[in-house]
């Protein structure tokens, strides 16, 4: 069945740190991964979407994530951590339209 | 507004009683989702509406949850004799088509509490 882990339930990163967020999935064929980030209170919001091309796709807020089929993993990166980027991110696959998430990273930002 | 809305916001209610949660989609979308977030389950897919095809309802947990689209456009989730373990944010979303990589857009949830 498919599946996807998101090893890391909370990461506290500085201000100004740069940031990786994992994210493995299971899934037979070629992926549809996203990334979403859901703020205290706030729905889902996406980040960014992979589905075919170039491995390295941008997302918005300055964030990109590499498709990696040889380890089956699609991390988010962030070169430079803001405050405003305390949140909850979802790693996730599509299957048959449907959503899967992972459990979710929460991301905490000291100054 | 442009965005996927939901009503309530919050509902709090009694066990055994049944509630209704609202979506509203965004104008044009013809692909309709639920998801339920909760402590235990994180987030999981519930039922999913596409045009005039049948729902896929193979993620509603129990016979007390349902859902209907009407004309297309509003959804209602219902959940019936409502059990404690019911206490979730019910999360809506909706995309263009329901394509696989069509992004879903996501309203800001209902939470509901059952006493």
């Amino acid at each position: 069945a498919q599946s996807v882990t998101q090893p890391d339930i909370h990461i506290t990163v500085s201000e100004g740190a740069s940031l990786e967020l994992r994210c493995n999935y299971s899934y037979g064929a070629t992926p549809y991964l996203f990334w979403y980030v859901q703020s205290p209170g706030q729905g889902l919001q996406l980040l960014l979407k992979y589905f075919s091309g170039d491995t390295l796709v941008q997302g918005i807020k300055g964030f990109e994530a590499e498709f990696k089929r040889s380890q089956s993993s699609f991390n988010l990166r962030k070169p430079s951590v803001h405050w405003s980027d305390a949140a909850e991110y979802f790693c996730a696959v599509v299957n048959t339209d449907k959503l899967i998430f992972g459990t979710g990273t929460r991301l905490q930002v000291f100054p | 507004g442009a965005g996927v809305s939901q009503s309530p916001s919050n509902k709090v209610t009694e066990k055994g009683k049944d509630v209704e949660l609202r979506c509203d989609p965004i104008s044009g979308h013809t692909a309709l989702y639920w998801y339920r977030q909760s402590l235990g389950q994180g987030l999981e897919f519930l039922i999913y509406f596409q045009g005039n095809s049948a729902p896929d309802k193979s993620g509603l947990p129990s016979d007390r949850f349902s859902a209907e689209r009407t004309g297309g456009s509003v959804s209602t989730l219902t959940i019936q004799r409502t059990q404690q373990e019911d206490s979730a944010v019910y999360l809506c979303a909706s995309s263009l088509v329901g394509q696989s990589q069509e992004t879903q857009y996501f309203g800001p949830g209902t939470r509901l509490l059952v006493l």
